[in-house]
């Protein structure tokens, strides 16, 4: 039973360009949410998507986009980097009709780096 | 908004219990207390959630107090492998996805 994959691990860009993280959810989940975390805090809330669309969403400037595919799997993208978007990207999962107490499922996230 | 508050550091001695606290003074009714742990350079990891008895796993035990305002997670045996930060939140469920992690606890258990 596959958990939450991401890719790539790592990946540096530089400044003013844009990147695109992948995420494949835990099998038999349909729903995905993304963080962001910075080097010494906590995860922060980027957005949620669920049906192919973005249900809810964090204090995140519209830099950050996402996208839902049918087979439940998302992409997180971010245009126009900044030095401040370096992170540890993590994509989390989670069911829809499940009991909404479940937890989630997280990856071991993308490590960006901006230059 | 972080709803709760952790001490930022603990340690404890392999074989020992780990005892974490965590105050959540706002809890409202509807929230849980969720535990996740994580390992440097990994994902979150979750432990255990509890609305207002205690629980236990095969990972861990969650005591909430009557007033669930605290709780306290419990290592029972710490192991070197148990060394990662430890977030304590409240939530009404965490299926909504949209969890507020704080700073959380950096447990280090030395030999």
């Amino acid at each position: 039973d596959a958990g939450v994959t991401q890719s790539p691990t790592h990946l540096i860009k530089t400044r003013g360009q844009q990147v695109t993280l992948r995420c494949s959810p835990k099998s038999g989940h349909d729903t995905v949410s993304w963080y962001q975390q910075a080097l010494g805090q906590g995860p922060q809330f980027i957005f949620q998507y669920y049906e192919e669309e973005e249900r809810q969403r964090g204090n995140f400037p519209d830099r950050f986009s996402g996208h839902q595919f049918p087979n439940y799997s998302s992409e997180l993208n971010v245009n126009a980097l900044l030095l401040g978007d370096s992170a540890l990207y993590l994509c989390a999962s989670s069911l829809s009709s499940g009991e909404h107490n479940s937890p989630l499922h997280f990856g071991n996230g993308t490590r960006l780096t901006v230059t | 908004d972080a709803k709760t508050t952790q001490p930022p550091s603990m340690d404890c001695a392999e074989g020992r219990a780990a005892n974490l606290p965590c105050n959540h003074s706002t809890i409202s009714g509807n929230e849980y207390v969720y535990w996740y742990r994580q390992i440097h350079s990994q994902g979150p990891q979750y432990i255990i959630h509890g609305l207002k008895n205690n629980e236990t796993n095969e990972m861990a035990s969650l005591i909430i107090t009557e007033d669930r305002k605290s709780s306290t997670l419990i290592l029972p045996h710490a192991t070197l492998r148990d060394t990662a930060v430890y977030y304590c939140i409240v939530d009404r469920g965490s299926t909504l996805g949209r969890l507020y992690f704080g700073r959380g606890t950096q447990l280090t258990v030395w030999p």
